[in-house]
């Protein structure tokens, strides 16, 4: 099955860009979705299909996907984008979900 | 709008049962596959299981497979997960979640109820 590799932590300062790599095999034939959870909540869609995002989530988050490896960006990262990110693709072999192992992004 | 609203969580001994329910609203329950995710203290999020829209396809994490079984009721709007022979590592807070767009994600998501596995 896959497996889905982040870094466990990046920091950045207020208005700065964060980046979270999400690494797996044979990525480039897979769809990456990307949550946000925050302390205490539960997870929030921000990123889908790679790139796309959901209604309502600011275009400060974006998403990309080359090779074997995924990126969320969050530009002018705001104090209340501190949270756990996590990457998501469903894994057509076993026809299973699988999540990242998750980042913490913390706002200095 | 969406709302999915979990219960059924609580304190249960290894060995015992525990069903979680996950009642619906805000869009049309059977037209959609509804899965299960789960977190476990200070951890990451593992998916569970999902039923399809009509309920006659079923799919288990290799971790559960065999103790868990997860079912709908159309007339109730609700989603449940039987678990049984539960395990110390069974104890996470566990989601519905709601696979509504074209893709292989999860738009929408519960508060989560929360399962303590111990003697």
């Amino acid at each position: 099955s896959s497996v889905l590799t982040q870094p466990p932590s990046v920091s950045v300062a207020p208005g700065q860009t964060a980046k979270v790599t999400c690494g797996g095999k044979n990525f480039g034939s897979k769809s990456v979705h990307w949550y946000q959870q925050k302390s205490g909540q539960a997870p929030v869609l921000v990123v889908y299909d790679d790139s796309d995002r959901p209604s309502g989530i600011p275009e400060r988050f974006s998403g990309s996907n080359s090779g074997n490896a995924a990126t969320l960006t969050i530009s002018r990262v705001e104090v209340g984008d501190e949270a756990d990110y996590y990457c998501q693709v469903w894994d057509s072999t076993t026809d299973h979900y699988v999540f990242g192992t998750g980042t913490k992004v913390t706002v200095l | 709008q969406v709302q999915l609203v979990e219960s059924g969580g609580g304190v249960v001994q290894p060995g015992r049962s525990l069903k979680l329910s996950c009642a619906a609203s805000g869009f049309i329950f059977s037209n959609y596959g509804v899965h299960w995710v789960r977190q476990a203290p200070g951890k990451g999020l593992e998916w569970m299981a999902v039923i399809s829209s009509d309920g006659t396809n079923k799919r288990y994490a290799d971790s559960v497979k065999g103790r868990f079984t997860i079912s709908r009721d159309i007339s109730k709007n609700t989603l449940y997960l039987q678990m049984s022979s539960l395990r110390t590592e069974d104890a996470a807070v566990y989601y519905c979640a709601l696979h509504k767009g074209r893709g292989w994600y999860f738009d929408y998501w519960g508060r989560g109820t929360l399962v303590a596995v111990s003697s």
